[in-house]
């Protein structure tokens, strides 16, 4: 299985600062993505970055690929109560009958 | 523009009955895929289709479980003889390509009773 692995499971950090999660995986991909998941809601598509790719930005994330090391990690800037969430990295391998893999989540809870 | 749109929201159901989920992608998506989720817990996979056809059902129990998605309306996940452990969240994505990021619905609550 190439089942993408959050880390770590859970997170809470005081408003302000910054969050990084982390993302492993096993086999060779084609692309890396990140969703965000409110609670009782479906999940939200947040960045796409490609195995040519290492870095990432969009507004205050920033996520990052290293294919040597088969990982990712996403990085929130200046955290907000807004940002509290889970957040699931999902791994695509780019075989058009395959299906992408969906970690278990990292659950962030931003401290007022 | 509507998004995925699931439906119903909450359904209960006792056991040994039928539970029917709908989803009805974004305009112009084709591919669509259900993923069941348990709480605390990630997605799983069930099943990817595209416009009547089965792309691939590998995380889809074989009894009891089936999806379609017809030329025309909403697809379908159904669970025939429901029993206590299909208690789960049901969520559906659609995508506009299969390497296209996928938009969600809000998943439909499944309790079973």
């Amino acid at each position: 299985s190439q089942q993408g692995e959050e880390d770590p499971q859970a997170l809470s950090i005081q408003e302000g600062e910054n969050a990084t999660m982390n993302c492993s995986y096993k086999t060779s991909i084609n692309n890396l993505q990140w969703y965000r998941q409110n609670s009782g809601r479906g999940l939200v598509h947040l960045i796409l970055i490609r195995s040519n790719e290492r870095e990432k930005h969009s507004g205050r994330l920033r996520v990052t690929l290293d294919t040597s090391k088969k990982s990712s990690s996403l990085l929130i800037t200046a955290s907000r109560a807004a940002d509290t969430a889970s957040y699931f990295c999902a791994t695509d391998r780019g075989d058009r009958d395959d299906k992408i893999i969906f970690g278990k989540g990292t659950r962030l809870h931003i401290l007022p | 523009n509507a998004g995925v749109m699931q439906n119903p929201r909450h359904l209960v159901r006792r056991r040994g009955q039928e539970a029917r989920l709908r989803c009805s992608p974004m305009k112009g998506h084709s591919h669509v895929y259900w993923y069941r989720q348990l709480p605390e817990e990630g997605l799983k996979f069930m099943v990817y289709l595209q416009k009547e056809n089965i792309i691939d059902e590998s995380g889809m129990p074989k009894e009891r479980f089936s999806a379609e998605f017809p030329k025309e309306g909403p697809s379908i996940l159904r669970i025939q003889q429901v029993v206590r452990g299909d208690s789960a969240a049901y969520f559906c994505a659609s995508s506009y390509d299969r390497d296209q990021p996928q938009h969600f619905g809000d998943g439909t609550r499944l309790s079973i009773l």
